[in-house]
């Protein structure tokens, strides 16, 4: 199974900074990792996946980079729907599909 | 535009079984490789299971093993997701998810259902 571990647990920011997220993988998973943003009472929404592509509707502040076990998403200026929890996942090698533990982004 | 409909909110005493559909709206069932993912009170993300196109099977996460059943009926577009043998430690939001573009095994979840709570009590 990859596991994959997400840094920080906690980030706390003010709107209008640069936010900058990691996910690493326990093995090589190419560029196979998507990242979710998932607010108060909603479903996760897909921000990024193979590693880097914006989904359909993304806005450009969110860029994302990586390849192998480490990646890296940004937010280049936090706007207030932005303070939210992000997931990272690897849909490489699976079964199983897994998912980092999350960080949460808090406004400072 | 694609919308997955899920069933209503569910509450079971411990060692029943659950079953949360989840209807294609805006397009066929048969374009969708579905997947069932989970997420407990106040905790992460966990994947439970869904479609391989490329083995044209269903791949259950090994911790649901024997005790989960995925089903799709094409007549309806609708996918289920049945659980058995339930505990407190199964109460959570439960989302049919899949990727929007020719289904393929390595894909990310694009589209999502609303959730559904499902709630293990005595």
């Amino acid at each position: 199974e990859v596991v994959m571990t997400q840094s920080p647990a906690t980030l706390s920011m003010s709107p209008g900074e640069r936010a900058t997220l990691s996910c690493r993988a326990s093995q090589s998973i190419s560029n196979n990792l998507a990242w979710y943003r998932q607010t108060p009472g909603q479903a996760p929404r897909l921000l990024i996946y193979d590693a880097s592509t914006r989904a359909t509707g993304i806005p450009a502040r969110f860029s994302a980079s990586g390849s192998g076990t480490e990646f890296t998403l940004t937010i280049s200026s936090l706007q207030s729907e932005d303070f939210a929890i992000y997931y990272c996942q690897q849909y490489n090698n699976w079964p199983p599909i897994t998912f980092g533990q999350g960080t949460r982004l808090e406004i400072k | 535009q694609v919308h997955f409909i899920q069933s209503g909110a569910e509450v079971r005493k411990p060692g029943a079984s659950v079953k949360v559909s989840c209807k294609v709206a805006g397009n066929s069932l048969s374009e969708f490789s579905i997947h069932w993912v989970r997420q407990a009170p106040g905790k992460g993300l966990e994947w439970m299971g869904g479609f391989d196109p490329e083995d044209v099977q269903i791949n259950y996460a090994q911790k649901f093993q024997g005790r989960v059943t995925m089903t799709e009926d094409t007549s309806t577009d609708t996918a289920s997701m049945e659980l058995s043998s339930l505990t407190s430690e199964d109460t959570a939001v439960y989302y049919c998810v899949a990727g929007s573009g020719v289904p393929r095994p390595d894909d990310a979840f694009e589209i999502w259902g609303q959730g559904t709570m499902v709630t293990v009590s005595s």
